[in-house]
């Protein structure tokens, strides 16, 4: 089974400048989420989505952080513009629905390998 | 709201010897209970989970977990290091999920060297 795929795998930019992030979940994954791990810290939950729609999205700052899953299979996450302190990896994980709703402790989250962001 | 805390940012252990990697949490209500590790360049991996069920938890790679309520602990522990558990490790707590808002919380990570 193909794991959870993201690319590009590292990207450095300028402040301001934009970037973008794309994941591909597990086949058959209907939960899909993207963290951002900032070094020296555990990863944090930007959003959640179940299919293409949003679950969770509190911890997104949405002036310059945007997601979507169009077709509720791949995502992309973009940050315009982006801000030094947006320099981190960030992971995109998905997860199996295994008792008809959505449970963190039952439905086991599956990482893809990061993409590692350095803002100039 | 729930937080973890992990004690030992480094722990150094010699090949063949015990690892224990401390982790405690904070929770005003039975929390699940994670362990994930992340290799470099790689993924995070679950280890094991502790949901409610027995205290004692083992998971991949030998390693165990116990869950004690009383000490608000969930320490994680190998008999015998090998060179291949090198890596980064992560406690992690989940709220019920009768209490809405379900995330992962996950602590400040703990690396681990292994000592030829």
């Amino acid at each position: 089974e193909a794991g959870v795929a993201q690319s590009p795998r590292y990207k450095i930019i300028e402040k301001r400048q934009s970037v973008a992030f794309w994941c591909n979940p597990i086949s058959g994954h209907a939960t899909l989420y993207w963290y951002q791990q900032i070094l020296g810290q555990g990863p944090k939950l930007l959003i959640q989505f179940q299919n293409n729609g949003v679950v969770d999205d509190s911890q997104l700052p949405k002036d310059r952080f945007s997601a979507e899953r169009l077709k509720g299979v791949d995502s992309t996450l973009k940050i315009q513009p982006a801000k030094l302190e947006d320099s981190a990896v960030y992971l995109c994980a998905s997860s199996k629905v295994t008792s008809g709703v959505p449970r963190l402790s039952t439905d086991t989250q599956y990482f893809g390998p990061g993409t590692r962001l350095t803002v100039l | 709201a729930q937080s973890v805390t992990q004690l030992d940012s480094h722990v150094s252990v010699s090949e063949g010897t015990p690892v224990l990697l401390r982790c405690n949490y904070s929770s005003s209500y039975s929390p699940s209970l994670f362990w994930y590790v992340q290799h470099p360049n790689k993924g995070l991996q679950l280890l094991l989970k502790y949901t409610s069920a027995a205290t004692l938890v083992k998971g991949i790679n030998g390693f165990e977990a116990e869950f004690k309520k009383s000490e608000t602990s969930f320490h994680l522990t190998k008999p015998s290091a090998h060179m291949s558990d090198a890596a980064e490790y992560f406690c992690v707590v989940i709220p019920p999920a009768n209490f809405g808002n379900e995330k992962l919380t996950f602590g400040t990570g703990t690396r681990l060297t292994i000592i030829p």
